[in-house]
């Protein structure tokens, strides 16, 4: 079957736009994964999301990033007022059990 | 918090020849990733440890994890251009309990030469 799909693969946007990042995991996945991996951090998670319950948001950075997902299935984060420091690749992943597989990210540059 | 250390940072090996990366926790591991980037991609799933002293291998690619599950190393024989990226190693610790977010180590560059 498919894999993880994300949407765009690649955005620019300008410093203090919204930006939202989309993500559809494999099908029959409960949990769905967003990370972020910049050059001076690695790859660091940001929020988690298993079945019906409220969210893993510790790794968010700021009140700037949010995410939702609707119907257990797609997942949309959102940046309000982007800054420069969030050029980054947002990579999605989903489960069903231990293993995450991940999608091809979205490239984010802010001018 | 959990940190995760990965040796080396890149290397550079001629064709054919064997090489390893080494992963290490500060914490006891619940499981132990490994993954596989190219430029431009998402990561790809190699391979995942959770019992101490458990080994597994997908073709020329085998892994380790030690018996008190903080350490790991990736171990490729017989090296191809095709095994060039960057490898990750990815954790959860045991604290945790299940499957989890993922801590992952810096990354090891690998380059093939012909």
């Amino acid at each position: 079957g498919a894999g993880v799909s994300q949407s765009p693969s690649n955005k620019v946007t300008e410093k203090g736009k919204d930006v939202e990042l989309r993500c559809d995991p494999i099908s029959g996945h409960t949990a769905l994964y967003w990370y972020r991996q910049s050059l001076g951090q690695g790859l660091e998670f940001l929020i988690y999301f298993q079945g019906n319950s409220a969210p893993d948001k510790s790794g968010l950075p700021s009140d700037r990033f949010s995410a939702e997902r609707t119907g257990g299935s797609v997942s949309t984060l959102t940046i309000q007022r982007t800054q420069q420091e969030d050029s980054a690749v947002y990579l999605c992943a989903s489960s069903r059990q231990v293993t995450q597989y991940f999608g091809p990210g979205t490239r984010l540059t802010v001018l | 918090s959990q940190e995760l250390e990965q040796s080396p940072q890149s290397l550079i090996v001629q064709e054919g020849k064997n090489l390893t990366i080494n992963c290490t926790s500060s914490k006891t591991l619940y499981g132990l990733y490994w993954y596989k980037q190219k430029y431009g991609e998402g990561l790809i799933f190699l391979m995942m440890l959770q019992k101490g002293g458990e080994e597994k291998s997908h073709e020329k690619i085998t892994a380790k994890l030690d018996e008190k599950k903080q350490q790991s190393s990736l171990h490729i024989t017989a090296s191809q251009p095709s095994h060039a990226g960057i490898y990750l190693c990815g954790a959860v610790p045991l604290s945790t309990g299940t499957a989890s977010k993922l801590t992952f180590g810096t990354g090891t560059r690998l380059q093939v030469t012909l």
